[in-house]
């Protein structure tokens, strides 16, 4: 079947732009994760959604971040004001089991996001 | 802000070699999760490890955890050209109830043919 999917997979933003990064989770899978991996570095948890509620938003690092899941398949992470700290790859992730259950997690290709 | 560190940061062997990463953390874990990254691609899952497990097999790979010391090992034996990527750890916290990764900042492996 298929995997976890993301779009754009490149995306070049002026700063000061919105942007809307796409995941589409595995097909029945509960919980979704975005993370932000800077150049180097390892993943940084920004969000967590279980079903279509967003229960952990922990890892956002600002209010110019914010993610949705309204019918708990697709998520959309979107970054108003983008500024050039912002350019990072942005990576998804989905796992079959809710909180607690404690299960692998299936990473997405991931949307290299770059703030000119 | 990550869990821990991974050592070495890059390491470099011919094929046939093995090769060791070694992972620290800070605090209770549920488990501990080794992902693969290639250059330029999403993370591939190796291998889970639960709090309650000291090693674990899967085919080349060998996961030790020791969580007296906070710390994990991975191994991979016999190694190919095509283990070229970075390794990263990662935790998933005893008090976290989302099952979100703390993930290390990850090993660079090249593996010469």
């Amino acid at each position: 079947g298929a995997g976890v999917s993301q779009s754009p997979r490149y995306k070049v933003a002026k700063r000061g732009q919105d942007v809307a990064l796409r995941c589409d989770p595995i097909s029945g899978h509960v919980s979704l994760f975005w993370y932000q991996q800077a150049l180097g570095q390892g993943p940084e948890f920004l969000t967590y959604f279980q079903n279509e509620a967003q229960l952990d938003k922990s890892g956002l690092p600002s209010d110019r971040f914010f993610a949705e899941r309204p019918e708990g398949s697709v998520s959309t992470l979107k970054i108003q004001r983008t500024q050039q700290e912002d350019s990072a790859v942005y990576l998804c992730a989905s796992s079959s089991r809710q909180a607690g259950g404690r299960d692998e997690q299936f990473f997405g290709p991931g949307t290299r996001l770059t703030v000119l | 802000s990550q869990q821990g560190e991974e050592d070495p940061q890059a390491l470099s062997i011919q094929e046939g070699e093995n090769a060791t990463m070694n992972c620290s953390y800070k605090t209770s874990i549920n488990n501990l999760q080794w992902y693969r990254q290639n250059s330029g691609r999403g993370l591939v899952h190796l291998i889970l490890i639960r709090s309650n497990e000291r090693e674990k097999h899967s085919g080349r790979l060998r996961v030790t955890l020791d969580t007296s010391k906070k710390s994990s090992s991975l191994l991979i034996t016999a190694s190919r050209a095509a283990d070229t990527a970075s390794y990263f750890c990662a935790t998933d916290r005893g008090s976290s109830n989302t099952g979100k990764l703390i993930f290390g900042q990850g090993t660079t492996l090249q593996v010469k043919p």
